[in-house]
Parts: structure tokens; sequence; C-alpha cells
């Protein structure tokens, strides 16, 4: 089965860091996604990890620990249009898990002056 | 960039009719799509994998002959909600994902805009 967890809201200041945080159980494991989801909207992709470490893209960075079942989604000098829904979700691969996405139950960030 | 479309944005219907959603790939085939149902404040829940030229694999608890899958070509899917109620009011968003690489495999999926559904 799949089991994806993350806590469900946050809140930080204008120009601080935030870490979201992501633990999994799953069956398959071919990779982790961050998605950011503005309310009404569709998901938009933030990163892609597949190797244990860590992966830096501007503000955003994405961490990853396969042995632990444990990704982290870092972002950096916070914006206002920040806040939003940041989803993580696991893809099975080809095979096991079913050569599908399966997400958590997102993070709603809220982002203060 | 890859670009997936989705029609009608937005659709208000009455108990007991039936809706079809669309959802294109603009600028690339997509052997495999997916269609998500996501409720107010949850995440996005899969209820079916759509492969191009076969049938549709549901996820358990999605009845199949509920919402009805094609996939008819290789840049368009389609979803249509039968004998729609109320309870099936939701957000429905698509996603495709694009033939690439010597094995014809990309890891990434793009998402639609998404329809939101109203049934009255």
């Amino acid at each position: 089965g799949q089991n994806i967890d993350q806590p469900t809201e946050m809140t930080a200041t204008e120009g601080a860091i935030v870490q979201i945080n992501c633990t999994y159980q799953t069956s398959g494991f071919n990779g982790l996604f961050w998605y950011q989801q503005h309310a009404g909207e569709a998901p938009t992709f933030l990163s892609y990890n597949v190797l244990d470490g860590l992966e830096e893209k501007g503000r955003f960075s994405s961490f990853l620990s396969r042995s632990k079942g444990y990704s982290y989604l870092l972002l950096k000098e916070l914006q206002m249009k920040d806040s939003a829904s940041y989803l993580c979700a696991v893809w099975g691969g080809l095979t096991g898990g079913g050569n599908k996405l399966t997400f958590g139950t997102g993070t709603q960030l809220k982002v203060e002056l | 960039g890859a670009v997936v479309s989705q029609h009608p944005s937005r659709v208000i219907c009455k108990s007991g009719t039936s809706v079809k959603i669309e959802c294109r790939s603009l600028d690339f085939q997509a052997t495999t799509m997916f269609w998500y149902r996501q409720f107010p404040k949850q995440s996005l829940m899969l209820m079916a994998t759509s492969n191009e030229g076969s049938k549709a694999t549901y996820e358990q608890g999605v009845e199949k002959d509920k919402f009805l899958i094609n996939h008819a070509s290789l840049t368009l899917s389609t979803l249509t909600v039968t004998s729609a109620h109320p309870e099936d009011s939701s957000f429905y968003i698509c996603s495709a994902r694009d033939m690439k690489g010597t094995s014809g495999y990309s890891y990434e999926q793009y998402f639609g805009p998404g329809t939101r559904l109203t049934v009255t």
C-alpha cells in the first residue's frame, strides 16, 4: 500500500525560510515529486528527487533520503505569493508501485507579513 | 513547455444528467493520461489511468460504469460522469505523461487546469 504523510498547515513570515516535511511508505518507489497548488488551480511542478541528497532550484530546494522514507521541501526568502498548498507525491515506477503518482494530503502554507 | 488543456473549465449540471470533460495534450503525445478528483481542502485522489487504445484502469472504489473514460488518441482523453449526483461535485484534474526518450517514457506528468463540476 501507499502512505504519505505531511503536516496539514504551516505558517511562516515573509522573507523567512520554511521546511515542509514528507514521510512515505510505499510498495514501489521511483522518485518523489513536490508540487505547488494555489486554490482552484491545478498543481504545478516544483521538483523531482530519485537519488538521495539535496536538489537546489532557485529559492526552492528538495531533499530525499530513501532509506528513511523522508523528503523535505525548503523554501527560502518567502514571498506572499508562496502561500499555497504543497503536495508531496511518490511515483511508483513501472512495476510494484503501479506506474502512478500517489499524493500526500498536502500542506497548506500561509505566509504572513 | 508541455501544455495540457481541459474543457470545460467550469460546468453546472442538474442531477441525473451526464457531463463530459475533455483533456488534451496540446504540444506532445501522451500514451498515458490520469484522471484525479479533488474535494475542497483535500489532496488529489487518482480515479483512473487512461491508456491510448485500451481500457482504463480504475482505482479501488471508483465506479467504472459511472465514470466512463475514453482515450481515443495520443492527445485526447475524455471523462464522462454519468447520471451525476450532488456528491459528484468536485474539482476534476487530468494529467498527461509525455512520450520521451528511447524508452518512450518520461517521469514527469503535466497537469491540466482542472474542471469544476457542480451538480444541483
